[in-house]
């Protein structure tokens, strides 16, 4: 079964710092994704970025960056350049590959990130 | 551009209640799921289809049930709302397997509260 940790539950970040929101997984899997939604207290997901276990690169939308360590079976967040928007709470999700899956994710339990002016 | 609309928004039922939450999606997704967040924690998906009559249970199925009678939409039902049914409840839609990349797309949640 997929596990997703998130170790972080809260953390503080100056505005316009950067921030590093840590996940680690636990598969058997060679092929999967993983995906970071926001969650602002408005309470929607949002979509920020994926990474593919096969992608070569880091994966990189505007702020948002990946540290995609396969080996060590982490994909940490990245935020750059705080602005106080970014104060909310981060889920990492993965999602195993392949129709038989149903293209399900399975959630960790999420980091809040309050961004100080 | 309405995305995964989830209706109703808020709902307060007294135990022993049922109710069904009702979820469309406008974007011609194969995949739909139900998921419920509890305080303070991540997402855990209750049930799922990846076509329409088909489902499937997820993680935490037990005391609730599902259909898929078209593409566009996907019903959660409480037959006996308990207690510990209490929690919000998040709709999203998805595209097939072969879109591995393509995220999926979350309505804005029911919050339920039981009595």
């Amino acid at each position: 079964a997929q596990k997703i940790t998130q170790t972080q539950p809260g953390m503080f970040v100056q505005e316009k710092e950067a921030v590093t929101l840590d996940c680690t997984y636990d598969t058997s899997d060679q092929s999967y994704g993983l995906f970071w939604y926001k969650q602002p207290s408005s309470g929607e997901m949002i979509f920020l970025i994926y990474q593919g276990s096969y992608d070569e690169q880091n994966a990189t939308e505007g702020r948002y960056s990946l540290n995609f360590q396969k080996a060590r079976k982490s994909a940490n967040l990245v935020i750059s350049a705080s602005q106080l928007g970014d104060s909310a709470m981060y889920f990492c999700a993965m999602r195993r590959k392949g129709k038989a899956a149903g293209n399900k994710l399975t959630f960790g339990g999420g980091t809040r990130v309050l961004v100080k002016p | 551009n309405a995305g995964v609309t989830q209706t109703p928004k808020f709902r307060v039922l007294k135990t022993g209640q049922s109710m069904t939450l009702l979820c469309a999606q406008d974007m011609n997704h194969e995949y739909m799921y139900w998921y419920r967040q509890d305080p303070g924690m991540g997402l855990r998906l209750i049930h799922y289809s990846v076509g329409e009559g088909t489902t499937a249970k997820g993680e935490v199925p037990d005391g609730y049930n599902v259909s898929r009678l078209k593409k566009q939409n996907f019903l959660l039902g409480l037959e006996s709302a308990a207690p510990s049914q209490t929690s919000v409840y998040f709709c999203a839609s998805s595209y097939f397997a072969g879109a591995t990349n393509q995220p999926q797309h979350f309505g804005d949640g029911t919050r339920l509260s039981i009595l």
